[in-house]
């Protein structure tokens, strides 16, 4: 079965410090994984696309792995500030059709406190 | 930022109403979505498009319809709103090449 987990659930830091968002998928065959942000009551927006061959892809304070052997991605925020707090979803998509399914986690909510 | 917009942001209605979630896009998308999402679950889409007159059903089962008369614009309706209807409903655009989605800000629907 075609899955995407994501851990841990919730997460509290302190501003400045760093972390790491985890997502493990099952999903086969596999075309890309993105990660997005969202913010409470906001939609999500598009925070990196990483296709089979990338390894890591930067957004500003944000930079995102792929392995994709190991079927494994990280998010990892460095010196976070208190706008990140938000929701971090991770979203597969397979190429078993034209289409390009997509697989969503449930998201890792991200708490920043000054 | 995304140039997709939905109305409204939040609708509070009694049960048997009619109601219609409006989402417009301005990319010129051929693909538009909309997904439902709950609190601390992940997003399940409802209804998929790909372009004028193609609407499809999408993996969660839904009472709603949806129609795509115009490239930009493609409303969601609920002829007869539920409490289980009660929900977060986002709307999605993407155009070719990698299929990146753009959200807009979502709808929250509150039937009593």
């Amino acid at each position: 079965k075609n899955q995407v987990e994501q851990s841990p659930q919730s997460l509290i830091i302190l501003e400045g410090k760093n972390c790491t968002l985890q997502c493990n998928y099952t999903v086969s065959p596999f075309s890309n994984l993105r990660w997005y942000k969202q913010d409470t009551g906001r939609g999500p927006v598009s925070l990196t696309i990483m296709t089979f061959s990338e390894n890591t892809k930067s957004n500003g304070r944000y930079t995102a792995t792929l392995d994709a052997d190991t079927k494994q991605s990280s998010l990892h925020i460095t010196a976070s500030q208190l706008s990140d707090s938000a929701s971090y979803i991770c979203v597969v998509s397979d190429r078993g059709s034209t289409l390009g399914r997509l697989y969503f986690g449930r998201g890792t909510q991200l708490t920043v406190w000054p | 930022e995304a140039d997709i917009y939905q109305t409204p942001r939040y609708l509070v209605i009694g049960t048997g109403k009619k109601i219609t979630l409006e989402c417009s896009q301005t990319m010129g998308h051929d693909k538009m979505y909309w997904y439902q999402q709950d609190p601390g679950m992940e997003l399940h889409l409802i209804h998929y498009s790909y372009g004028v007159n193609s609407t499809e059903k999408g993996d969660l089962s839904s009472e709603s319809t949806v129609s795509r008369i115009r490239t930009e614009h493609f409303p969601l309706t609920l002829e007869s709103a539920r409490p289980s209807h009660t929900s977060q409903y986002l709307c999605a655009s993407s155009g070719r090449g990698t299929g990146e989605l753009f959200f807009g800000e979502g709808s929250r629907l509150t039937v009593l």
